[in-house]
C-alpha cells in the first residue's frame, strides 16, 4: 500500500514565478492537507480540501491556491513566489469517516528554493 | 485557537539516558494531541496520539507520553536513547471534527555516544 507521495522532490524558482506541487493521498483517504515548513519550524496549517472543495483555510495569502481532483489527489500553487516562500511543503492526507479522521499521514515533502 | 509550546529547540541526551521531551497545549475544547518525529530530509511520522482514551500512550521504537489535563502537558519520554533517536520532534494539537493540526517549534535531538 502506496503511502502519501509528492512530486517534484525538489524545486528551484526565480521570485515572481509561479509553482505547482502535487499530492496523490494514501489509499482510502479522501482528505488533503496542505503544510508549510519553514527551515528550523513546525509545519503551518495553509488548507485542506475534501470533496474537491477547500474546507478549512489557514493564515496565508491568496497567492497560495489549491485544487483537489475526483481521485483525491491535489495540487497546490504558488503565485507571484517570493524569497519568504521557500520551505519544505508537505502534504498529509486522512480518512473522512471511520475510526480515525482526524489521524495524518504526511508524504516525504516537496523542498521549494526561490531565488 | 489550538496552540502547543515545546521549550528548548536543541536537546541533548546521552547515549543510553532518559529523553524527555516537554509539551504544553492550549485548547478550549478537548484536544486530540500526537507526536510526530522527522528525520532529515524526510517528511514527518506519527509516534503516538491521545484521543481521549488511556492517558499514557505508548508509540513506536519505544516511545511514550503521558496526558495531563491538571497540567496541560503531553510529555514524551523514552527511558533509553539510542542513536537512532538522533531527530527532530513535533508535539502538535487538533481536536474533535477539526482535523487541522497545529504545530510546535519542534526539538532537535542529538544523541551523545
Amino acid at each position: 500500500d502506496a503511502g502519501v507521495t509528492q512530486s517534484p522532490t525538489h524545486l528551484i524558482k526565480t521570485r515572481g514565478q509561479q509553482v505547482t506541487l502535487r499530492c496523490s493521498p494514501k489509499s482510502g483517504h479522501d482528505t488533503v492537507s496542505w503544510y508549510q515548513q519553514a527551515l528550523g519550524q513546525g509545519p503551518q496549517f495553509i488548507f485542506q480540501y475534501y470533496e474537491e472543495e477547500e474546507r478549512q483555510r489557514g493564515n496565508f495569502p491568496d497567492r497560495f491556491s489549491g485544487h483537489q481532483f475526483p481521485n483525491y489527489s491535489s495540487e497546490l500553487n504558488v503565485n507571484a513566489l517570493l524569497l519568504g516562500d521557500s520551505a519544505l511543503y508537505l502534504c498529509a492526507s486522512s480518512p473522512s469517516t471511520g475510526l480515525t479522521p482526524y489521524e495524518q499521514y504526511f508524504g516525504p515533502g516537496t523542498r521549494l528554493t526561490v531565488t | 485557537a489550538q496552540s502547543v509550546t515545546q521549550l528548548g529547540s536543541h536537546v541533548s541526551v546521552s547515549e543510553g539516558a532518559l529523553v524527555l521531551l516537554r509539551c504544553n497545549y492550549s485548547s478550549s475544547v478537548p484536544p486530540y494531541l500526537f507526536w510526530y518525529v522527522q528525520y532529515p530530509n524526510q517528511g514527518l511520522q506519527l509516534l503516538l496520539k491521545y484521543t481521549s482514551a488511556a492517558t499514557l500512550v505508548k508509540g513506536i521504537n519505544g516511545f511514550e507520553a503521558e496526558f495531563k489535563k491538571s497540567e496541560t502537558s503531553f510529555h514524551l519520554t523514552k527511558p533509553s536513547a539510542h542513536m537512532s533517536d538522533a531527530a527532530e520532534y513535533f508535539c502538535a494539537v487538533t481536536s474533535y471534527g477539526n482535523n487541522r493540526l497545529a504545530f510546535g517549534k519542534g526539538n532537535q535531538v542529538v544523541v551523545i555516544p
